[in-house]
């Protein structure tokens, strides 16, 4: 199957730090990377589609010059929490797509903590 | 506007049988999906229903009806590892998870 790896697994940072985290398709090209926040014990909430090569769609809510996304080739994609806040602090997991509407597959999260 | 509901938990015993519904409300999708998600994890994907009626995947079916703006997740012969969160979600371009179910078996 497609398989789709994070990194870093978890990441702990100082407040007013900015963060990046990649999310690479390894044995596919994904056109389509998504971007999803979870908090404990709630559901995942959608935080903006990248398409490679152009700008990333945001969701309503999600501050998008606080979440900068890259979507620069075909199997990578970065988020990068900008001047992070305890708030922030959640499991961030991406998810990649050959084409969209097709069936996406999950990275395997990572774990942010703002101190 | 778009949302799927969910029951939040749902407690069982090694052997059931257990249904964890799903209902909605929306514009159009192409499809309904389903997750499962243990602790710490990501989402594994589970089931889709395309069309009306019910899927069969091993020990987990899923059964959609759009009239009733209403699908579930059938598990059979529970086991100790199905403890977990359950999603449904909306399969457009992008996907719309429920609120999620927790069971504990």
């Amino acid at each position: 199957g497609a398989v789709v790896s994070q990194h870093p697994s978890w990441v702990i940072c100082k407040s007013g730090t900015s963060v990046k985290i990649e999310c690479r398709s390894l044995d596919f090209q994904a056109t389509t990377m998504f971007w999803y926040r979870q908090f404990p014990k709630q559901s995942l909430m959608l935080m903006a589609t990248s398409n490679e090569g152009s700008k990333a769609t945001y969701e309503q809510g999600v501050e998008k010059d606080k979440f900068l996304i890259n979507h620069a080739s075909l199997t990578l994609s970065t988020l990068t929490v900008t001047s992070a806040h305890p708030e922030d602090s959640s499991f961030y997991i991406c998810s990649a797509s050959s084409r969209a509407g097709h069936e996406q597959y999950f990275g395997p999260g990572t774990r942010l903590t703002v101190t | 506007g778009q949302s799927l509901e969910q029951p939040s938990e749902v407690t069982a015993v090694e052997g059931a049988i257990v249904q964890i519904n799903c209902t909605y409300q929306t514009s159009g999708f192409y499809g309904l999906s389903w997750y499962q998600q243990h602790d710490g994890g990501a989402p594994t994907f589970l089931s889709y229903n395309a069309l009306d009626g019910l899927e069969e995947t091993g020990r987990f079916s899923s059964f959609l009806s759009r009239s009733d703006s209403y699908g579930y997740l059938l598990l059979q012969e529970l086991q100790m590892k199905d403890s977990a969160s359950y999603f449904c979600a909306f399969n457009t371009d992008k996907l719309i998870f429920g609120t999620g179910t927790r069971l504990q078996v």
